[in-house]
């Protein structure tokens, strides 16, 4: 079993619509997930971190972490041309490999007018 | 706060031939990361420092790859008799202390020839 796995892409919604990206992973000990923004060509940036279970919401975007469940998500309301990339999700594995953020493979999203 | 620094931004070299890379993280952070990236795919844990201690190394990385952070400071990736299997995108990146997210420098790309 994949250490986490994101929903296959690539995902294409048009302009003002919700995109949801979703992530699931194997590690009940993992904390804190994060997600990532990568245009193409250019490393990761950070848009969202969450440390527990719910929702958090930052502007145009709601991460929801549901641990019994082992997964994540990212909802981009609003979406924009400009939101067009790949969105990585990331955690911090238990145990022995405390301190290791683990990414998973990206999911590819265009946000076409 | 300057960023993640990350040099040389690309290097072509030949297959056998010894590459070093180096990066330079934000100033108070005291862990830093390695990962590798191919085209598709998320990035891959190489290793990570807490201060000068090297914590963790991948299990999957080759005994050719070896990372120094000597006095906590800067770090150097070197990979010794490259591979075509090599070329791909490293990642530099740093932390504070805890489950805190990774700031990325903008990477080296490698291309073996």
């Amino acid at each position: 079993q994949k250490e986490v796995e994101q929903n296959s892409g690539p995902l294409s919604v048009p302009e003002g619509a919700i995109a949801s990206l979703n992530c699931t992973y194997s590690d009940r000990g993992s904390q804190s997930f994060f997600w990532y923004r990568q245009y193409s060509g250019k490393s990761p940036e950070l848009i969202m971190s969450i440390y527990s279970n719910g929702d958090k919401e930052d502007g145009r975007f709601t991460a929801q972490l549901n641990k019994a469940s082992q997964y994540v998500s990212l909802l981009i309301r609003d979406s924009q041309p400009s939101d067009s990339a790949t969105y990585l999700c990331a955690f911090y594995a238990g145990g022995t490999s405390y301190g290791k953020l683990t990414f998973g493979q990206g999911t590819i999203l265009t946000v076409h007018p | 706060d300057t960023g993640v620094s990350q040099n040389p931004r690309h290097k072509i070299t030949k297959r056998g031939q010894n590459v070093t890379f180096r990066c330079d993280p934000i100033s108070e952070h005291n862990r830093l990361y390695w990962y590798r990236q191919t085209l598709g795919q998320g990035p891959e844990f190489l290793t990570y420092f807490q201060n000068e201690a090297q914590l963790e190394k991948s299990r999957l990385l080759s005994d050719r790859f070896s990372a120094e952070r000597p006095k906590g400071s800067f770090s150097t990736l070197e990979i010794q008799r490259t591979e075509q299997g090599d070329s791909a995108m490293y990642l530099c990146a740093s932390s504070p202390p805890g489950l805190s997210p990774l700031h990325f420098g903008n990477g080296t790309r490698l291309t073996v020839t």
